[in-house]
């Protein structure tokens, strides 16, 4: 199986800062990636696709990059409702992998 | 309105079975990959895990190894319906289970809990 290292595990942040995950894949998975946010009680949203497109309706502070094993997704100036639970997700081998999440929380 | 709804969780013995099932409304899902994914509950929730998917014609699909032999993925296009058959279930199986549309859309999932 590929395993999805994403870091930190969890962050501090506050309002307007710029913010930056990271996944590294035990393969390379060419630009199969996309990011996630999941907020208590929710479904998870799905930010960025082919690891570097932003999903429809989604604010252009989200961005992703990266390709193969090192991918990152950066929050340019972080938003209050910007607060919660990122997830990275493999789609190029099944079993498809998630990263273990980075749980970002207020300052 | 476009959206996925699951239903058919609740609270199972160990070793009994459970159907979910996910609605499709405001789109046809037979021109769609669907996939299940699941999250043990806890403190913040667990992570995300992936359960299974079938192609769009309900032709193939794939499992994890935790489930392969015990779920079934499978779709009834007529019915707009996606399910998961759930046999030999375990405490570890305990979960909020999703369905989704490819991963762009997701439903608000559906609780399964494994407990004597």
């Amino acid at each position: 199986d590929i395993q999805m290292t994403q870091s930190p595990s969890s962050l501090s942040a506050s309002v307007g800062d710029r913010v930056t995950i990271t996944c590294r894949a035990s393969q390379g998975l060419g630009t199969d990636l996309g990011w996630f946010q999941q907020k208590p009680g929710k479904a998870p949203k799905r930010l960025i696709y082919g690891a570097s497109s932003l999903q429809s309706g989604v604010p252009s502070r989200f961005s992703g990059s990266g390709s193969g094993t090192e991918f990152t997704l950066t929050i340019s100036s972080l938003q209050p409702e910007d607060f919660a639970t990122y997830y990275c997700l493999q789609h190029n081998t099944y079993p498809y992998t998630f990263g273990q999440g980075t749980k970002l929380d207020i300052k | 309105e476009v959206q996925l709804v699951e239903s058919g969780g609740g609270l199972v013995q160990p070793g009994g079975s459970l159907r979910l099932s996910c609605a499709a409304s405001g789109f046809t899902l037979s021109g769609y990959w669907m996939h299940w994914v699941r999250q043990a509950p806890g403190k913040g929730g667990k992570g995300l895990v992936w359960v299974s998917r079938i192609n769009s014609d309900g032709s193939t699909t794939t499992y994890a190894d935790s489930v392969k032999g015990r779920f079934t993925i499978s779709r009834d296009n007529a019915k707009n319906t996606l399910y998961l058959q759930m046999n030999s279930l375990r405490a570890d199986d305990t979960a909020v289970y999703f369905c989704t549309r490819e991963f762009a859309m997701w439903g608000q999932g559906t609780l399964v809990t494994v407990s004597s």
